[in-house]
Formats: C-alpha cells, sequence, structure tokens
C-alpha cells in the first residue's frame, strides 16, 4: 500500500519563528489534506490540496503531485499552533492513509 | 468547513461489556463514513469504511465482529465495541466524506471530535 512519511516528526519553534513541515508519499493521490490535531483530539481541516498551492492566514500549503510531495508553511508561528500535525492521502475512492505527523510545540 | 459530532466524547466502562459510539454529519448528507482509532503519541489507523446501506469495509486485522459497524443513514453510523476488553482502550474517531453541501460535493474528510473508551 501507499507510504507516507512526515518530517521532522518533532519541531521546537521560538514564537514568530516560520517552519516548514514535509509530507512525502509513495504512490499517486487523488486526495490530499492537512489536518492540525488539538490538545483535546479535534482534527481540524487546514487544507485540501491534491495538488496547486493554497494560503488560509498564516498558513499555505504546496502539493506537487508529480514529485509526491507537499509542504505546509507555517509563518509567524504563535502558542496556539503547538500540536499535531498530519498529512492524509487517498488514492482511489475515500480510503485515507494518514502520516506519523509532526508534533509542533511553539515556545512562548 | 462540515460539521460531524460524535457520542460519547468519553466513556468508562467494565470489561466484557459492549459500548456503541454514534457518528453524525449535521449540515450534510454522508455517503461514506469512517472509523479510527488512535493510541497515544500515534498517528490515526483506519479500522473501516462505511457506506449508506452498504456492509462496512474493514482494514485488515481488524475484528468486525468485535468492531460491529453500522450505517443506516446517510447522518449517521454507529460502532459497537462488543464484548469491549482492556486493550480497546482508546481514541476513536470518525470521519464522513462525500455527497452534497450546498449542491458542492464534498471531496474532504472532516472528523468528529472523538470518543475516548477506556476499559476497567
Amino acid at each position: 500500500g501507499i507510504q507516507v512519511e512526515q518530517s521532522p516528526p518533532d519541531l521546537i519553534l521560538q514564537e514568530g519563528a516560520n517552519s516548514t513541515l514535509r509530507c512525502n508519499f509513495s504512490d499517486s493521490v487523488n486526495n490530499l489534506q492537512w489536518f492540525h490535531q488539538n490538545p483535546w483530539g479535534q482534527l481540524i481541516n487546514l487544507f485540501y490540496i491534491p495538488s496547486g498551492t493554497k494560503q488560509n492566514g498564516r498558513l499555505s500549503a504546496t502539493t506537487v503531485a508529480t514529485e509526491r510531495y507537499s509542504l505546509l508553511y507555517i509563518s509567524s508561528s504563535q502558542t496556539t499552533d503547538s500540536g499535531v500535525y498530519f498529512c492524509a492521502v487517498a488514492t482511489g475512492g475515500f480510503k485515507t492513509i494518514f502520516g506519523a505527523g509532526t508534533r509542533l510545540f511553539v515556545k512562548a | 468547513g462540515a460539521v460531524v459530532s460524535q457520542h460519547p466524547s468519553w466513556v468508562i466502562c467494565k470489561s466484557g461489556t459492549s459500548v456503541k459510539i454514534e457518528c453524525r454529519s449535521l449540515d450534510f448528507q454522508a455517503t461514506t463514513m469512517f472509523w479510527y482509532r488512535q493510541f497515544p503519541k500515534q498517528s490515526l489507523m483506519l479500522m473501516a469504511t462505511s457506506n449508506e446501506g452498504s456492509k462496512a469495509t474493514y482494514e485488515q486485522g481488524v475484528e468486525k465482529d468485535k468492531f460491529l459497524i453500522n450505517h443506516a443513514s446517510l447522518t449517521l453510523s454507529t460502532l459497537t465495541v462488543t464484548s469491549a476488553h482492556p486493550e480497546d482502550s482508546s481514541f476513536y474517531i470518525c470521519s464522513a466524506s462525500g455527497g452534497l453541501k450546498n449542491g458542492a460535493a464534498v471531496d474532504e474528510q472532516f472528523f468528529g471530535p472523538g470518543t475516548r473508551l477506556t476499559v476497567l
């Protein structure tokens, strides 16, 4: 089956810093999403981005489908950005595979 | 986005009892719902995919007789953990996708808040 690798696994930032999270996948996908899981476990949809670039406030994402990777950019990080960021892909139908996640901690 | 609810948000039960978890899509009719399981500090593992009116498709290694899934309508799916044991303690999360919301196709998955199950 498809493999999804996220890097880095852990990341500590000073408030105000920028960061880039990466998601590599091993096969063609028809669906890619980025999520933020908050400390209470709720998964929050950040981007639905099977290809191209999108921006939402301080966050932006780019997926290069032909090279099988996606990037999530966080600018001017805030303490509320802390949590786990997941990349999830689907290859056909709706079956979705999650990466292991990047655990982010933003220090005040 | 879309709203998905789960009930209960947490449950503590004795070993051997059965627990039912409900997942509802509140503002769109989802053709497909998914059930995931998440252990502490780990990623989400897909347990099964259910489509309204048909039998769920279980992932390899997931016991269908242990984790009963019913998808009776386009807005409700239930997961029943039968004869629960301590090793079933986990965070269970559902998601909904497919169908239409305000006339537009729902291609992405929207997740419920999760149910934390503790079996004593």
